[in-house]
């Protein structure tokens, strides 16, 4: 069956970076687009780009172009998030979706000092 | 951005009830393929959205068929027939004709 699994939470300082990932089993990675989004708790969810595994082509949400990088490895199935300069109205829970049919179970991410 | 309008912002129900969501958007969704690409998606407490519609009408893989999607253009709806205390949770439609693609603020379902 098709699995999405994300890594831990993450606990930040203001500034600094952070690499989620999304590592995949039961379809082919590599010839399918994988999704990232952003919800605040108690809020409704953003879309911040996608990325086609094929071939690393990428879309962003404007709004996120300059925090977001997304990456594939097809060696591992695993899709990346890189997440920059964070700042607290960065944190969130970070989903990684394909399809909008399977999701992972989401990354929480606090920025704080 | 293409805004995603979803009507009413709550819900009261009863088990056994039937309930409708309304999901308007700014613009027409209508790909450039002729297929439309809103979706609906359920997130019970704590978990992660789950497909429920795609393409305005189609059943997700498991999805029970007391649920329901129609619609057209700029106007879609989503019915819940007996609704069951599985139901209850926020539902988000969202388009992904356009981008960005975008979600409605979504609808919380609860018990009455």
């Amino acid at each position: 069956q098709v699995k999405l699994q994300q890594s831990g939470a993450e606990l930040v300082k203001p500034g600094a970076s952070v690499k989620l990932s999304c590592k995949t089993s039961g379809y082919t990675f590599s010839t399918s687009y994988m999704s990232w989004f952003k919800q605040i708790p108690g809020q409704s969810i953003e879309w911040i780009g996608m990325i086609y595994a094929g071939d690393g082509g990428t879309g962003y949400n404007q709004k996120f172009k300059g925090k977001a990088t997304l990456t594939v490895d097809t060696s591992s199935s695993t899709a990346y998030m890189d997440l920059s300069s964070l700042t607290t109205e960065d944190s969130a829970v970070y989903f990684c979706a394909t399809w909008f049919a399977y999701w992972g179970q989401g990354t929480l991410v606090t920025v704080s000092s | 951005d293409v805004v995603m309008t979803q009507t009413p912002p709550s819900l009261s129900v009863a088990i056994g009830q039937s309930v409708s969501i309304s999901c308007k958007s700014s613009q027409s969704l209508v790909y450039s393929d002729g297929k439309t690409y809103l979706h609906w998606l359920l997130q019970s407490p704590g978990q992660s959205p789950k497909l429920l519609i795609y393409q305005v009408s189609n059943l997700g893989s498991g999805v029970p068929d007391r649920f329901s999607g129609t619609g057209s253009q700029k106007d879609f709806t989503l019915k819940i027939s007996r609704v069951e205390a599985e139901d209850l949770g926020v539902y988000y439609c969202v388009q992904a004709t356009h981008f960005p693609n975008t979600f409605g603020a979504g609808t919380k379902l609860e018990l009455k």
